[in-house]
């Protein structure tokens, strides 16, 4: 079946350093792909998203590039805040777009 | 902007309870889901409703669960009776049925947080 493996966290950083969460899928077809963020506390809301090949998915200063080649929709941000810190997950589509697959959710930490 | 409300927000009950988690999807949307998160691990697919039936359940949707949609508003998910690991954050989420439908993207609840003692 389809499913999704994230980089295990925690990550954590130091303001304005360079983030990359790794996120690859297993799907047939061709899946839209998503990351969410948690907030502590709270629940999940879409960070930022793509739906095809090459699609370039970009919120808040983060970017996810969906790579069909090598499955993989990782994400990055150049230059992370305090206020960053979060649990992110990444996600996928089943080919008929009806069900969402997460990946285990990387705890990213930032210090200032 | 129109968002998906559960309640309650924390619900704490014995062993062998029955609990009902309540939901209100986006208005216009007609597909709705369960999704549950056990502390500090993946967030798990429950069941997918659709059209007043169950589209798709995983192996976690057992027996003792059910989802009803009782009147034109509330989306509901009934644990019959509670075991210690149905303790979890449940998520409700709802998806539209036309231009983002395609996507998949899911609208998501802030979550009833289960706890059972």
């Amino acid at each position: 079946g389809d499913s999704v493996t994230q980089m295990e966290g925690p990550v954590t950083l130091s303001e304005e350093a360079f983030l990359t969460i790794n996120c690859t899928y297993t799907a047939t077809g061709y899946p839209s792909l998503f990351w969410y963020v948690q907030y502590p506390g709270e629940g999940l809301q879409l960070l930022l998203k793509a739906t095809k090949a090459d699609d370039k998915g970009s919120n808040k200063g983060f970017e996810a590039t969906y790579r069909k080649e090598t499955t993989s929709f990782h994400l990055e941000k150049g230059s992370v805040q305090v206020s960053d810190s979060a649990v992110y997950f990444c996600a996928s589509t089943n080919n008929a777009g009806n069900m969402l697959t997460f990946g285990g959710g990387t705890r990213l930490m930032v210090k200032p | 902007e129109p968002e998906v409300t559960q309640t309650p927000s924390h619900q704490v009950t014995q062993m062998g309870q029955e609990v009902i988690l309540r939901c209100v999807p986006i208005s216009n949307h007609l597909y709705f889901y369960w999704y549950r998160q056990i502390l500090g691990q993946k967030v798990e697919f429950l069941v997918s409703f659709y059209n007043n039936e169950i589209s798709e359940k995983s192996e976690i949707f057992d027996d003792q669960f059910s989802v009803e949609r009782p009147d034109g508003s509330n989306f509901t998910l009934k644990i019959r009776s509670t075991k210690l690991e149905d303790s979890a954050m449940y998520f409700c989420a709802s998806r539209a049925t036309s231009g983002r439908a395609r996507t998949g993207e899911l609208f998501f609840g802030e979550g009833s947080r289960l706890t059972v003692l």
